[in-house]
């Protein structure tokens, strides 16, 4: 069974351009989360959506937002990209939510220049 | 806001040498989940505590938490060189909720 997916890989950006990060859950899958990791850093919850709506979302400025589809697949964006934007950007999926473990995928590392 | 220390920050082992890290929580635990993860690659989801004294195992990899305490242990018996990564326990903020506080992880090098 295929796990979390998420694309692209690898992302390079300059200052003030946008950028879209894609997520497809495990099947099955109906929450969708997104963290952002630092270098040296645990992850930083950033979203959390269930049946397409947002259920929490973290410190983060307007700059980032995000969906979820009828197919439960996610889209990041952040516009305005910052230098410190720079992260690998974590999608994890579960089932309900709620206290259900959080399956993560490979990740998007965004480079902005 | 919750947080979540994790000690040691890295830590060099020969193989075959059992080793502990530790993860201790500020606030009230709902839930303790550990993963290791890469280098710059995803997590792999490892073990997940809910209740008090509960403790599982996974190949030699065993899993504690001490709800008193506020704190979980991640404990390797006899580490391979597969077992070098980084570490990271992440804790639920609130019952119910899906949102994930993640300690700053342990840097694991399992020496041959």
């Amino acid at each position: 069974d295929a796990g979390v997916t998420q694309s692209p890989t690898h992302l390079i950006k300059t200052r003030g351009q946008h950028v879209t990060l894609r997520c497809s859950p495990i099947s099955g899958h109906k929450s969708v989360s997104w963290y952002q990791q630092v270098l040296g850093q645990g992850p930083q919850f950033i979203f959390q959506y269930y049946e397409k709506e947002e259920r929490g979302r973290g410190n983060f400025p307007d700059r980032f937002s995000a969906r979820q589809f009828p197919n439960y697949s996610s889209e990041l964006n952040v516009n305005a990209l910052l230098l410190g934007d720079s992260a690998l950007y974590l999608c994890a999926s579960s089932f309900a939510g709620g206290s259900e473990t959080q399956y993560f995928g490979p990740g998007t590392r965004l480079l902005v220049l | 806001s919750q947080e979540l220390e994790q000690s040691p920050q890295s830590l060099i082992v020969q193989e075959g040498k059992n080793l502990t890290i530790n993860c201790t929580s500020s606030k009230t635990l709902y839930g303790l989940y550990w993963y290791k993860q890469k280098y710059g690659e995803g997590l792999i989801f490892l073990m997940m505590l809910q209740k008090g004294g509960e403790e599982k195992s996974h190949e030699k990899i065993t899993a504690k938490l001490d709800e008193k305490k506020q704190q979980s242990s991640l404990h390797i018996t006899a580490s391979q060189p597969s077992h070098a990564g980084i570490y990271l326990c992440g804790a639920l903020t609130q019952g119910g909720s899906e949102k994930l506080v993640f300690g700053k992880g342990t840097k694991l090098t399992v020496n041959p």
